[in-house]
């Protein structure tokens, strides 16, 4: 089956710097690879996606990149603010065949300091 | 607005109860459902996938007789932990597909279980 891994587990960075969080994964068969943000007691959100066939995608402050080659992924938040500490976890998923679950990273707890 | 209804939010009972947990998805139908178990500052563990009309699918390690789902209907999967210890205290989080490829899961409230 699929092996997530995902690095650092806990990062904190001032406020205005960039964080970057690093995922690799097992299964060539991957190819839809989601971001999700989840705050204390609170349900997942996806906050951003990218498939096999794309090597990059942003959206305001935040940008995915995907090197299917090596079979990793990165997230990275520029100009970080206080509401971006939350934990942050990748995740990857085939979407031919199966039932398409997704296995996700061991997360990455995210802290800004003002 | 929210895509998955998850019901209760939280749950406390005492060791030996059942509990029953629903997953409603609101805004389509969902021919896939999934049951994620995370534990505190831990991710999050596929339990099982849930198809309507057939038997679910369990992960290893995961006790069928143990998690009971049930999905009727392409609106409703529920999950039942049946004879619950302090052990199974956790969040208990449903996901929904649609039948489509290429769609994002999205994540009910989550459920808190904590078994006295």
């Amino acid at each position: 089956g699929e092996n997530v891994e995902q690095h650092p587990s806990t990062l904190s960075v001032q406020e205005g710097d960039s964080a970057v969080i690093k995922c690799t994964y097992s299964d060539s068969a991957s190819n839809y690879f989601p971001w999700y943000k989840q705050e204390l007691g609170k349900r997942p959100q996806l906050i951003i996606d990218i498939r096999s066939n794309v090597g990059e995608k942003k959206d305001q402050r935040i940008a995915v990149t995907l090197n299917k080659t090596a079979k990793h992924f990165s997230l990275h938040i520029t100009e970080t603010q206080p509401e971006d500490s939350a934990v942050y976890f990748c995740a990857a998923r085939p979407d031919s065949g199966g039932y398409q679950k997704v296995t996700f990273g061991t997360g990455t707890k995210l802290q800004v300091i003002p | 607005g929210a895509v998955v209804s998850q019901h209760p939010s939280w749950v406390i009972c005492k060791s030996g109860t059942s509990v029953k947990i629903e997953c409603r998805s609101l805004d389509f139908q969902a021919t896939t459902m999934f049951w994620y178990r995370q534990f505190p500052k831990q991710s999050l563990m596929l339990m099982a996938t849930s198809n309507e009309g057939s038997k679910a699918t369990y992960e290893q390690g995961v006790e069928k007789d143990k998690f009971l789902i049930n999905h009727a209907s392409l609106t409703l999967s529920t999950l039942t932990v049946t004879s619950a210890h302090p052990e199974d205290s956790s969040f208990y989080i449903c996901s929904v597909r649609t039948g489509r490829i290429n769609q994002p899961q999205h994540f009910g409230d989550g459920t808190r279980l904590s078994i006295l």
